[in-house]
């Protein structure tokens, strides 16, 4: 099946610090992935939808100026966290719209997700 | 828009005894529907999915779901509950129109014990 990564896996840096987070399709190209954040104990809530060589679209809410996403390439989307700080502290998931599965229906393959602490 | 219920935020079971999950789902358009599984400390993994056709849909590992349209409800059953079910399940949604994202309900975290 389609794979998805996340790199890294989890991170810690400190408060006012950037961070990069890599989502990478190993075996397929996906023109779309989408970006989800997970509080602990709650459900993923869609952060933005990343086009490859376009903007991305951010959800209602979601400062694009603090959460840069950059879709350069088929199989790499990347999300960085500007000046964080704690309360940026989450699980960040990405997914992959696989092109399998017809005109009407792509599969979403989902990243093992990244887990960012800011102190 | 479209929204996702799941009803119960936490679900203890006994092992072997059956479960039942609950979702519904609200959308002005037509939806595909989805249940996923979070293990502790994992991503989610597509436990199963409704796309069209027969509305009872199966997974591998003993888990079926009925898609009933007149009562907006995806929900999640096994009939014997292993040990090794406990995890976050989620009940997701997206339209049809291609290259849309899931919207996710806010889990059920499923305890399972002997």
């Amino acid at each position: 099946g389609a794979v998805v990564s996340q790199h890294p896996s989890w991170v810690i840096c400190k408060s006012g610090t950037s961070v990069k987070i890599e989502c990478r399709s190993l075996d397929f190209q996906a023109t779309t992935m989408f970006w989800y954040r997970q509080f602990p104990k709650q459900s993923l809530m869609l952060m933005a939808t990343s086009n490859e060589g376009s903007k991305a679209t951010y959800e209602q809410g979601v400062e694009k100026d603090k959460f840069l996403i950059n879709h350069a390439s088929l199989t790499l989307s990347t999300l960085t966290v500007t000046s964080a700080h704690p309360e940026d502290s989450s699980f960040y998931i990405c997914s992959a719209l696989s092109p399998l599965g017809g005109a009407t229906y792509n599969e979403q393959f989902f990243g093992p997700g990244t887990r960012l602490t800011v102190l | 828009a479209q929204s996702v219920t799941q009803l119960d935020s936490q679900v203890p079971v006994f092992e072997e005894a059956p479960v039942e999950l609950r979702c519904n789902y609200s959308s002005s358009v037509s939806v595909y529907l989805f249940w996923y599984v979070q293990y502790p400390n994992q991503g989610l993994q597509l436990l199963l999915k409704y796309l069209s056709g027969s509305t009872l849909v199966e997974s591998i590992n003993g888990f079926e779901a009925e898609f009933n349209k007149s009562q907006t409800s995806f929900h999640l059953r096994k009939p014997s509950v292993h040990i090794s079910d406990t995890a976050e399940y989620f009940c997701a949604v997206s339209s049809r129109q291609a290259g849309t994202a899931l919207i996710f309900g806010k889990g059920t975290t499923l305890s399972v014990s002997s």
